[in-house]
């Protein structure tokens, strides 16, 4: 069973700090990772992805993917109360679907 | 506009009444697939499909059939809904999924259902 796994959270942050979400995954073949974001209510909303280990940088989100480690991250800089959300993390491997975790809520106070 | 549009954003049925939700992406993707969202359970997949006439059961097809006979449309159909049925569904498209090629999915605005 591939499996990707996520603290539920909430992760809680004060406003301009940094949040740091992990996500693990099982299946060594997986070779894209995804970050969305989802408001309560709302439909998945696409991040960032990345598919080389190491940082991938987009504004104030970092992605940062370890394969050896079987784990990828999401950083959000500067932390602001509009980022208070799930966020998803996903896998695939090529010809496969999309393996969602089940998502870290991020609160972030102002 | 890219999208992926749903229809009905919102519908509360009664059990045993068949329904259909309807999905349509223009973006001319390969790959279809239907997710639902339950407290704690995360997106949970239903069936997907990699192009027209092909479709397969994901992680929880029981009580849903879906079909694809158009590239752009991918409709989920309850034939007798139950209570259990009732929670948030998505639709999603992405590319053909192939290579090393990242193919995000884009999601539709979701359904939510009650069935009482």
């Amino acid at each position: 069973q591939k499996e990707v796994e996520q603290n539920s959270g909430p992760l809680s942050v004060p406003e301009g700090a940094i949040a740091s979400l992990n996500c693990t995954y099982s299946d060594r073949g997986s070779q894209s990772f995804f970050w969305y974001r989802q408001y309560s209510g709302k439909s998945p909303e696409l991040i960032m992805f990345i598919y080389s280990n190491g940082d991938k940088e987009d504004g104030r989100f970092t992605a940062q993917l370890n394969k050896a480690s079987q784990y990828v991250s999401l950083l959000i800089r500067d932390s602001q109360p509009s980022d208070s959300a799930t966020y998803l993390c996903a896998v695939n491997q090529a010809g496969t679907a999309l393996i969602f975790g089940k998502g870290t809520t991020l609160s972030v106070s102002s | 506009e890219a999208q992926v549009t749903q229809n009905p954003r919102y519908l509360i049925t009664v059990t045993g009444k068949k329904l259909t939700v309807t999905c349509s992406q223009n973006m001319n993707h390969e790959y279809m697939s239907w997710y639902r969202q339950d407290p704690g359970l995360g997106l949970r997949q239903i069936y997907y499909s990699m192009n027209v006439e092909v479709t397969d059961k994901g992680d929880v097809p029981e009580g849903y059939k879906v079909s694809r006979k158009e590239k752009r449309n991918f409709p989920l159909i309850l034939e007798s809904p139950s209570p259990n049925q009732t929670s948030l569904y998505f639709c999603a498209s992405s590319w053909r999924i192939s290579g090393t090629v990242p193919s995000p999915a884009f999601f539709g605005q979701g359904t939510r259902l009650t069935v009482v």
